[in-house]
């Protein structure tokens, strides 16, 4: 069974740090995607990263797909109250599923 | 937004009673997922269908069947309800490329007492 896992858990800043979550497995994946999830919603998809290296940036949101394509990373510039949300990681196993980590909580405060 | 809507979106029933939970896009995606979320585990698959008629077993089937009929319902039906399968439920669609993007409903939260 393929296990994605996500670090931190839970993550509580204050409005303007920095922050790095990360997404691993030992299993390699075809692509992977960064989901935020906010209370009573389902997840919204943020990026698909497809090459191993790649790195992505929307706004202030770095995402780095490791070269062997097994893990990922998520950093968040001056962090805002309105990224507050529960952030999960899918591994996507070559077309045949989609593969979910447990996710990050973060909760940015004012 | 995908179109997809999830009925009901709040359900509270007892054990050993059939729960059929109902997902509709207005998309035209050939792919339809079911997930279950829990605290601590993320997302996981129950059944996924790949077309009309065509479904699979996910990483968590016990306890569950779907059905497809139609390209845009895709249904989820818990035979005899336990306590174990109080969860929030998700669907999900893509378009099926191996790089695609999966659209999630508004979720179902299902209570078994």
């Amino acid at each position: 069974t393929q296990l994605l896992e996500q670090s931190p858990q839970f993550l509580s800043i204050q409005e303007g740090e920095n922050l790095t979550v990360y997404c691993n497995s030992s299993s390699v994946f075809s692509s992977l995607q960064w989901y935020r999830q906010e209370p009573g919603e389902g997840p919204v998809l943020l990026v698909t990263v497809v090459t191993g290296g790649e790195v992505k940036k929307l706004k202030r949101l770095t995402f780095q797909f490791g070269d062997a394509r097994k893990d990922s990373s998520l950093h968040i510039t001056a962090a805002q109250p309105g990224d507050t949300g529960l952030y999960l990681c899918a591994g996507d196993n070559y077309g045949q599923n989609f593969v979910f980590g447990p996710g990050t909580r973060l909760s940015v405060l004012p | 937004d995908a179109g997809i809507t999830q009925s009901p979106r709040h359900k509270v029933t007892e054990t050993g009673t059939p729960v059929t939970l109902r997902c509709h896009q207005t998309e035209n995606h050939r792919y339809m997922y079911w997930y279950r979320q829990d605290p601590g585990h993320g997302l996981r698959l129950i059944h996924y269908s790949y077309g009309v008629k065509d479904t699979d077993k996910g990483e968590v089937s016990d306890g569950y069947s779907v059905s497809r009929s139609k390209t845009e319902d895709f249904l989820l039906t818990l035979e005899s309800a336990t306590s174990s399968q109080t969860s929030v439920y998700f669907c999900a669609t893509s378009t099926g490329t191996d790089t695609d993007t999966q659209y999630f409903g508004p979720g179902t939260r299902l209570t078994v007492l």
